[in-house]
């Protein structure tokens, strides 16, 4: 079946402005996850969703980014004002939510550029 | 100290080749353990997965977990030039839980 599906898979934007970066969980999977992939600081995680619960916002580096989850499904994380420091591989993940371990699976990644 | 160390490398060993990834952790709250597999300009994919201490084989990988030396382990057999990637570690704390992951270790398998 369909894996997570992450669009742009490259985005190169100026200093100051806003991106969006969407992801298409795995069909039925309630949990999301997004983190970021830096040279140096490997992967860290971002915000996570669970169904309809209030979305774990604490990995969220500052309130220049934001995430949504539409519908349950598609997500969206948004950066305003972007920074150079914010270039990095996005990622997310989905995962079923089950006890024991709920694995997740990953997307392709958004490769994110700041000049 | 970060909650998951792992070897920075890179590592480069022969085909053929045992090679032995490890990671050590500090929080003792951590019941399940990963291994993921990251191939260049691609997205994580899942290897092998623990639960609390023990042993899993699969094939020519194996996964180790000493909870009680908060240290795992990622054995592989006979090393194929097909296992060069990145290998990270991950773990965390339950289900619907957000995975901690340690920095990642390149590793090229030499024909």
């Amino acid at each position: 079946g369909a894996g997570v599906s992450q669009s742009p898979s490259n985005k190169v934007t100026e200093k100051g402005k806003d991106v969006e970066l969407r992801c298409d969980p795995i069909s039925g999977h309630t949990a999301l996850y997004w983190y970021r992939q830096s040279l140096g600081q490997g992967l860290e995680f971002l915000i996570y969703f669970q169904g309809n619960s209030a979305p774990d916002k604490s990995g969220l580096p500052s309130d220049r980014f934001s995430a949504e989850r539409t519908g349950g499904s598609v997500s969206t994380l948004t950066i305003q004002r972007t920074q150079q420091e914010d270039s990095a591989v996005y990622l997310c993940a989905s995962s079923s939510g089950l006890a024991g371990g709920g694995t997740q699976y990953f997307g392709p990644g958004t490769r994110l550029l700041v000049l | 100290q970060k909650e998951v160390e792992q070897d920075p490398g890179p590592l480069s060993v022969p085909e053929g080749a045992i090679v032995s990834l490890n990671c050590t952790y500090s929080n003792s709250a951590f019941q399940y353990f990963m291994w993921y597999r990251q191939y260049s300009r691609k997205g994580p994919e899942l290897l092998m997965y623990t639960y609390s201490s023990g042993n899993k084989e699969d094939g020519r990988f194996t996964a180790q977990v000493d909870k009680s030396s908060k240290y795992i382990s990622l054995f592989i057999r006979d090393s194929q030039p097909s296992d060069s990637a990145t290998y990270l570690c991950a773990m965390h704390t339950g289900a619907n839980s957000k995975l901690t992951f340690g920095k990642g270790i390149t590793l090229s398998v030499r024909p």
